[in-house]
C-alpha cells in the first residue's frame, strides 16, 4: 500500500541549531502538506507545495518539493524552543483514494534552551 | 468565533462499552474527517464524509460508525467491537470535498481510556 515515511522519527538540538525533516512517498504526489503539532496538542497547517522543484519560505522554515513530486522537506534555521513538535508532512492517497490525506510518520522536535 | 469544538476532552470507556465522541463546526465546511492518533504515532483515518449524509470508511474503520445528518455534526461512536481503543482521536474538516489536496483543520481532540 501507499506508504509516506518521514526520517528522522525524533531530533534533539540546541537552540539556535538548524533542523531538518525528509518526507518520502511511495507514490507520485499531486501535492504536498505540512502539519505541526505541540505537544498534546492538535496538528496545525503549516503549508501545501504544488508544483515541482517548488520551494517555499515562513520565516525561518523553508519548504521544498523534490522534482519528481515523491520527496519533500522542511529545514528550520536556528531553531527556538517554540519549534518544538511534531512536523508531519502528508499528501493525497494514491488512485482511487485521492480523496483521502495520508499522513507521514512524522518527526519529533525537541529544542534544548 | 469559528472553529471545530470536540467534547469531552477526555472519555473514559468500561469494557463493551459504546461511547460517542462529539465533533461540531461552525466553519461551514463541506467535508469531515476522523483520525486516530497512537502514542508517537502518525495520524490514521477512521471515517470520512464529504457531503450531509454520506460518509466512506477510511484506512481503520472497523469497530467505529458515524452520523453526518447535519453539516455541522459529525459523531463517532467506538462501539465494543474495537478491542484497541485507547487513543488519541482528532476531528477535522476542509473547505471541500477532495480531501487529499484540501486544507484540513483540527479540533482539540479526545483522549479515550479504556478502564
Amino acid at each position: 500500500g501507499q506508504q509516506v515515511m518521514q526520517i528522522p522519527q525524533y531530533q534533539h538540538v540546541q537552540e539556535g541549531e538548524d533542523f531538518t525533516t525528509y518526507c518520502n512517498s511511495s507514490t507520485t504526489l499531486s501535492n504536498i502538506q505540512w502539519y505541526k503539532q505541540r505537544p498534546g496538542g492538535h496538528p496545525v497547517f503549516l503549508i501545501q507545495l504544488v508544483k515541482s522543484g517548488e520551494v517555499k519560505k515562513q520565516k525561518r522554515l523553508t519548504f521544498q518539493f523534490g522534482e519528481a513530486k515523491k520527496n519533500s522537506s522542511l529545514h528550520i534555521t536556528a531553531t527556538q524552543t517554540t519549534d518544538v513538535g511534531t512536523y508531519f508532512c502528508a499528501g493525497p492517497g494514491y488512485g482511487g483514494a485521492t480523496n483521502k490525506l495520508i499522513f507521514g510518520t512524522g518527526t519529533l522536535l525537541a529544542v534544548q534552551p | 468565533d469559528g472553529g471545530i469544538t470536540q467534547s469531552p476532552k477526555y472519555l473514559f470507556r468500561k469494557e463493551g462499552q459504546n461511547v460517542t465522541l462529539s465533533c461540531e463546526q461552525n466553519l461551514n465546511h463541506d467535508a469531515m474527517y476522523w483520525y486516530r492518533q497512537d502514542p508517537g504515532q502518525g495520524l490514521r483515518l477512521i471515517y470520512y464524509s464529504q457531503i450531509v449524509n454520506d460518509f466512506q470508511k477510511g484506512d481503520i474503520a472497523e469497530g467505529y460508525s458515524v452520523s453526518r445528518e447535519k453539516k455541522e455534526s459529525f459523531p463517532l461512536t467506538v462501539t465494543s467491537a474495537q478491542k484497541n481503543p485507547t487513543a488519541f482521536y482528532l476531528c477535522a474538516s476542509s473547505i471541500r470535498p477532495g480531501g487529499g489536496s484540501e486544507t484540513q483543520y483540527f479540533g482539540p481532540g479526545t483522549r479515550l481510556l479504556v478502564l
